[in-house]
């Protein structure tokens, strides 16, 4: 079946405007994950939905950050006012539900790469 | 709190040459343990997962680890090299919000750059 997808592929913005990255997670698969992949900092993790539940936005690196998930399913993570140091490829991972067993296997879109100039 | 260290930003082996990438963690549950291969441009994707059981893993593309609990370890290895190994490798643990659970977010290592002579 169809993988995690990610749209757009690439963006460039202007330092200060804001920025929607989409990810659509496998079909079925009720945790959706956000990582940043940058130079200097490498893979963090930003923000981690579950279900119904409550969002783990421990990742965040500032309130500039945001993120939604509409009808459990698409996710989209917002950036405003955007900052050079904001430039990162954005990752989405999905995972199956708990009770599946399997719930720790994280399947990778391609990600969004961003450039704020 | 969980943390993993990769032992050398890059690796360079000649074709058909065992490949070993080191990589160390720490946890405070049981961990998950998990290698990612990122080919340039691409997402990433998974080659081995440990979770409970045999210590000793096998992936795809001719890979396996073994989980040492006594070492903190879960290196990466292959017996001989090819060209399209060429590419970034990622270790990870899973940050489990519980002992019985096995959700939770990846800490990844820095990643290792592997390069494959012909």
């Amino acid at each position: 079946g169809a993988g995690v997808s990610q749209s757009p592929s690439n963006k460039v913005t202007e330092k200060g405007k804001d920025v929607e990255l989409r990810c659509d997670p496998i079909s079925g698969h009720t945790a959706l994950y956000w990582y940043r992949q940058s130079l200097g900092q490498g893979l963090e993790f930003l923000i981690y939905f579950q279900g119904n539940s409550a969002p783990d936005k421990s990742g965040l690196p500032s309130d500039r950050f945001s993120a939604e998930r509409t009808g459990g399913s698409v996710s989209t993570l917002t950036i405003q006012r955007t900052q050079q140091e904001d430039s990162a490829v954005y990752l989405c991972a999905s995972s199956l539900p708990e009770w599946t067993g399997a719930a720790y296997e994280q399947y990778f879109g391609p990600g969004t790469r961003l450039t704020v100039t | 709190a969980q943390s993993v260290t990769q032992l050398g930003s890059h690796v360079s082996v000649s074709e058909g040459a065992l490949v070993l990438l080191r990589c160390n963690y720490s946890s405070s549950v049981p961990p998950y343990l998990f290698w990612y291969v990122q080919y340039p441009n691409q997402g990433l994707q998974l080659l081995l997962k440990y979770t409970t059981g045999a210590t000793l893993v096998k992936g795809i593309n001719g890979f396996e680890a073994e989980f040492k609990k006594s070492e903190t370890s879960f290196h990466l290895t292959k017996p001989s090299a090819h060209m399209s190994d060429a590419a970034e490798y990622f270790c990870a643990v899973s940050d489990r919000r519980d002992y019985g659970g096995s959700q939770g977010n990846l800490i990844f290592g820095k990643g290792t750059k592997l390069s494959v002579k012909p």
